[in-house]
């Protein structure tokens, strides 16, 4: 079974400023799918940034990317500039070629300090 | 952009009665959808992947008859919680897998049902 692990329950950031968080998983499959999802106070889950496993290129979403290392394992989101509004739950999650489900990591409370 | 809803937002029962969830897809159609638990402060747990027309598949210790999913059509699947309790409560999420990219899911604001 896959497994997401995101060992940083909580982070701060300094308004303006950049942070990454950590995520690893383990799988045995080649073909996947990484997303970061944001849940805000709302709860309403968003979002963020994903990555198809055979691209090598990370992607990038205005603000925020990811740095995707296929044989470590890991798939780490660095938030740029960081704004008041980013300040959220972020869960890693993975989906494996023709699963369709999602599995997720605990998350990482973002704080970010004015 | 594809949006999906949940009804209602929030609901208090009382022990012993039975609620269901509404989740819709409002401008796409969703051959599948799912339907996670969250507790307070911990992640998303998937309970049940239901595709339109056929039985839902649950997850491994989630009971079948206290948790009945119904997806009885392209945009609507249902999650009644038969005979809650107390340690029903918690915060229920649905969402459906795009259809642009099959690998991405649309996630409902999600419902609150606090069993008294």
């Amino acid at each position: 079974a896959q497994t997401v692990t995101q060992s940083q329950p909580e982070m701060s950031v300094q308004e303006a400023e950049t942070v990454t968080l950590s995520c690893t998983y383990d799988t045995s499959e080649s073909d996947y799918y990484l997303f970061w999802y944001k849940q805000p106070p709302s709860r309403q889950m968003i979002l963020v940034i994903r990555q198809e496993a055979y691209k090598q290129q990370n992607a990038t979403e205005n603000r925020f990317s990811v740095n995707f290392q296929k044989a470590a394992k890991s798939f780490s989101l660095k938030i740029s500039d960081s704004q008041l509004g980013d300040a959220a739950m972020y869960f890693c999650a993975y989906s494996g070629a023709g699963s369709y489900q999602l599995t997720f990591g605990k998350g990482t409370k973002l704080s970010v300090i004015p | 952009g594809a949006v999906v809803s949940q009804h209602p937002s929030w609901v208090i029962c009382k022990s012993g009665t039975s609620v269901k969830i509404e989740c819709r897809s409002l401008d796409f159609q969703a051959t599948t959808m799912f339907w996670y638990r969250q507790f307070p402060k911990q992640s998303l747990m998937l309970m049940a992947t239901s595709n339109e027309g056929s039985k839902a598949t649950y997850e491994q210790g989630v009971e079948k008859d206290k948790f009945l999913i119904n997806h009885a059509s392209l945009t609507l699947s249902t999650l009644t919680v038969t005979s809650a309790h107390p340690e029903d409560s918690s915060f229920y999420i649905c969402s459906a897998r795009s259809q642009s990219y099959a690998y991405e899911q649309y996630f409902g604001p999600g419902t609150r049902l606090t069993v008294t």
